[in-house]
Order: C-alpha cells, then sequence, then structure tokens
C-alpha cells in the first residue's frame, strides 16, 4: 500500500516569501507528527497532531510556522516570511496510534527540502 | 546532492563483517528507545525498538542493547551488507506515551564491498 507522501519534494523560496508543504499520511493512521532536519543533523520535533487536533506544537521555533490537519488526514505546515535558517529537510510522520498508546511504528516520508535564498 | 551524513561520525565496516553503532541518550526519565536508519534523500526508517524494563532485543540481523546505568544504546547489525549503508540515528521517547521522540545525532555507516 501507500506510504507517507509530501509534497513538493523540493521547494526554493526568495526570503520573506510564505511556503505550505504538504503531508498525506497513511490511510486510517491517527497520529501525524512533523519534524525538521538541518543538514547532518537528526530531526527534530515540530508538532503533533491526534486526528485534527493539534495536542503539541511546543517545538515550533517561532510564530511564523503553523501546522493544521483540518480533516484528520493531509497536513499543511505553512512557514510565514520565509528566513534563511528556515532551510532544511521537513519531514512528515505517521503512526496508527492514538495519544497513550506506545510502541507503535512511525513511518516517515520523503521529506520536502526547503532552500531560503 | 544532499548528504544526510555530512559531518556525521563515520563507521566503516567490510561487507560481512558485524557492525556496532553506540549512541549515548540524556534522559534517564525514558522508557522507550528506537534505532532509525536513513538513506540519502529518504525519511528515517524504523529498525528496532526497546522498552527500559529490558537490555537486550532482538531482531532480523539486528540486536539492540540496553545500558541504563550509562545511559548508553547500541545497535549491532551482523554480516553487514552493502544495503546497510546509511545513517543510523538512536531515539528517545520519555513523552510519557505519545510517542513525541527525540533524535541523536546519528551515525553513518559505510560498508566496502
Amino acid at each position: 500500500g501507500a506510504g507517507v507522501s509530501q509534497s513538493p519534494r523540493y521547494k526554493v523560496a526568495k526570503r520573506g516569501q510564505d511556503v505550505a508543504l504538504r503531508c498525506d499520511p497513511i490511510s486510517g493512521h491517527v497520529s501525524l507528527f512533523w519534524y525538521q532536519q538541518a543538514l547532518g543533523q537528526g530531526p527534530e520535533f515540530l508538532t503533533y497532531f491526534q486526528n485534527e487536533a493539534q495536542l503539541d506544537k511546543s517545538g515550533l521555533p517561532s510564530d511564523r510556522f503553523f501546522a493544521e490537519r483540518p480533516e484528520g488526514s493531509v497536513s499543511t505546515l505553512k512557514i510565514q516570511r520565509t528566513q534563511q535558517e528556515d532551510s532544511a529537510v521537513y519531514l512528515c510522520a505517521s503512526s496508527l496510534a492514538e495519544s497513550k498508546t506506545r510502541l507503535n511504528e512511525q513511518f516517515f516520508g520523503p521529506g520536502t527540502r526547503l532552500t531560503v535564498l | 546532492g544532499e548528504s544526510v551524513g555530512l559531518h556525521l561520525p563515520t563507521l566503516s565496516v567490510q561487507e560481512g563483517d558485524n557492525s556496532i553503532i553506540n549512541c549515548a541518550y540524556s534522559n534517564s526519565a525514558s522508557d522507550y528507545f528506537i534505532w532509525y536508519k536513513q538513506e540519502s534523500g529518504k525519511g528515517p526508517q524504523f529498525i528496532i525498538d526497546i522498552r527500559s524494563n529490558m537490555d537486550k532485543r532482538q531482531g532480523q540481523r539486528v540486536t539492540v542493547l540496553l545500558n541504563k546505568t550509562v545511559k548508553h544504546l547500541s545497535l549491532q547489525i551482523a554480516a553487514t551488507q552493502p544495503g546497510d549503508s546509511a545513517v543510523y540515528f538512536c531515539a528517545e521517547d520519555h513523552s510519557g506515551g505519545y510517542q513525541k521522540v527525540t533524535f541523536g545525532t546519528g551515525t553513518k555507516l559505510q560498508v566496502i564491498p
């Protein structure tokens, strides 16, 4: 079956532009995560959804970052007024588990590489 | 092209040899640990996990060892193959149940044919 997909795979933005990154999780997966991965680093948690509810957004680096999952399936990560330090790979992951359920595997998408000039 | 492994510690092993990748974790409250494999241009892929009430768990060709006393985790890969070449991350979960994980810095494994 289909895995997690993300689009676009590559995005180049001029500093100050707004961008929107899309994540299509595996059908039926309740949990959805966004991570930011800088070059040569491990992924860093940004935010978590359980269905349409955003339960944790503690990792979002600034109020320029906004994520939504209005119908509990597709999610969009929006970055306003992009800065050069926003350049990174943005990874989306989904899992079957709800909150309080342990040991459920997160399935990652291929990521969107954002380059801000 | 992009390189996930840029500036990461690198482990080079001969094809067929065993590989051991080490990781030090930071939070003594972490009770669940996961190893991920990440190939260039792809997202991390789950390899194996272990709860804190265990000290060893085996999978297919892989073994994870956990030493809570010194907060150390290791991944052993038996009979390393060229397809094992990737960056390996350990991750710890101390979120209390909803899988918010913190990734380590990663190790690049290079298999020499």
